[in-house]
């Protein structure tokens, strides 16, 4: 049993249009990062978040960390082709440092 | 600055096999994680050695084993492997072991078990 669980595990869809992966816990966590995975490559970090409702943005990418720190969002605005990969929310519990935690997740395929 | 590496890239073995991987850390990162990461799965941690020393450990029996050397290059062990070790083991450094300091992965090295 994953303790953060990511939905959906998979998504194909067209480009332009926007997505949003939900990664939730029944855990509280220090904090949640957001990673993206290409083929034959180890994770890259695209994002940290800290306080509970924290929101960031990163161009089209929209992250939020829930209030009570147990469950995050990713939203992709206007997907484009170069945006396919897997990505992964992990999680670092109190007094665990950066022994992170990993959900399981999400495809994503933007078909051109 | 140098990344993360790893060696070697694909490695197969037979059940019962020993196996070890290694990991050179980033210029001046003092702390390593390893992950294994099972097809279609999320990374599970291992474990994460600081200044050679272990500091954590997730649910991975004995068999696994690591080390951590004065440069900080780090090596996993993997006795008696069994077909449920296939997998992409990933290690990561990062400058200290904060839980909000960004962890810097290598690109894997892609055991099969047979």
């Amino acid at each position: 049993t994953q303790l953060l669980e990511q939905s959906p595990q998979f998504l194909s869809i067209q480009e332009g249009e926007n997505l949003t992966v939900y990664c939730n816990s029944s855990s509280v966590f220090s904090s949640l990062q957001w990673y993206r995975q290409e083929p034959g490559e180890g994770p890259v970090l695209l994002v940290t978040v800290v306080t509970g409702g924290e929101v960031k943005k990163l161009k089209r990418l929209t992250f939020q960390f829930g209030d009570a720190r147990k469950d995050s969002s990713l939203h992709i605005t206007a997907a484009q082709p170069g945006d396919t990969g897997l990505y992964l929310c992990a999680g670092d519990r109190k007094n665990a440092g950066n022994m992170l935690t990993f959900g399981g997740g999400t495809r994503l395929m933007v078909k051109p | 600055e140098t990344g993360v590496t790893q060696s070697p890239t694909h490695l197969i073995k037979t059940r019962g096999q020993q196996v070890t991987l290694r990991c050179s850390s980033q210029s001046g990162h003092n702390t390593v994680s390893w992950y294994q990461q099972a097809l279609g799965q999320g990374p599970q941690f291992i474990f994460q050695y600081y200044r050679e020393e272990e500091n954590g450990r997730g649910n991975f029996p004995p068999r696994f084993s690591g080390l951590q050397f004065p440069n900080y290059s780090s090596e996993l062990n993997v006795n008696a492997l069994e077909l449920d070790d296939s997998a992409l083991y990933l290690c990561a450094s990062s400058l200290t072991l904060t839980g909000t300091d960004t962890q810097y992965f290598g690109p894997g090295t892609r055991l099969t078990v047979l």
